[in-house]
């Protein structure tokens, strides 16, 4: 079935790095991708999305495009600060006919140190 | 977007005890989904909830142990029922907004279990 493989964390970075956070996926067709965001103590919220191939999702900074040809949608930002540190999971929805619930990747922890 | 509210936000129940979760949306949905998220681990769906049908359940997960209701387009409630200290998560309740092809998610129930 649909499943997404994430980059394992926790991550560090020191305030104004570079992020990349790594996300494959398998599926069937070229689904809708999702980066979503959990601040601590908080539910989840949707940062970003893609809907076809080549398109590119960007809110707050971060960017991510789906690329068919390597089945990845890698969450990037040029310059993190300590108000990114979160959980950071991928997102598919799940394949089926009538199935529109998500399959969510293992989660990465970012933690971000002025 | 969907806003959605969830209570209680947080609990803390004794071993055998049951709880019910309530999950309430400001418009009118037809899917509502129920996700676990054990600690430090990504979401599992529970069971998909539909107004006037009877829910879906995902393999591992059974009525008897999480009732779900769906009385009305706006409303859920999830039941934990005799619950052990393996009970102890975050549950979420989340919507299907087809039109933006987006699912958006309450702040959850942190539920601990003694």
């Amino acid at each position: 079935g649909d499943s997404v493989t994430q980059m394992e964390g926790p991550v560090t970075l020191s305030e104004e790095a570079f992020l990349t956070i790594n996300c494959t996926y398998t599926a069937t067709g070229y689904p809708s991708l999702f980066w979503y965001v959990q601040y601590p103590g908080e539910g989840l919220q949707l940062l970003l999305k893609a809907t076809k191939a080549d398109d590119k999702g960007s809110n707050k900074g971060f960017e991510a495009t789906y690329r068919k040809e390597t089945t990845s949608f890698h969450l990037e930002k040029g310059s993190v600060q300590v108000s990114d540190s979160a959980v950071y999971f991928c997102a598919l929805p799940a394949s089926g006919a009538g199935s529109y619930q998500l399959t969510f990747g293992k989660g990465t922890k970012l933690s971000v140190i002025p | 977007s969907a806003v959605i509210s969830q209570k209680p936000s947080r609990d803390i129940c004794q071993r055998g005890t049951s709880l019910t979760i309530q999950c309430q949306v400001d418009s009118q949905v037809t899917m509502m989904f129920w996700y676990r998220q054990q600690p430090g681990q990504s979401l599992t769906l529970i069971a998909t909830a539909n107004q006037g049908s009877e829910a879906t359940y995902e393999s591992g997960f059974v009525i008897d142990k999480f009732p779900i209701s769906r009385p009305n387009l706006t409303f859920s409630t999830l039941t934990v029922s005799n619950m052990s200290p393996e009970d102890s998560s975050i549950y979420l309740c989340s919507v299907d907004d087809r039109g933006r092809n987006e699912q958006f998610f309450g702040p959850g129930t942190r539920l601990t279990v003694l």
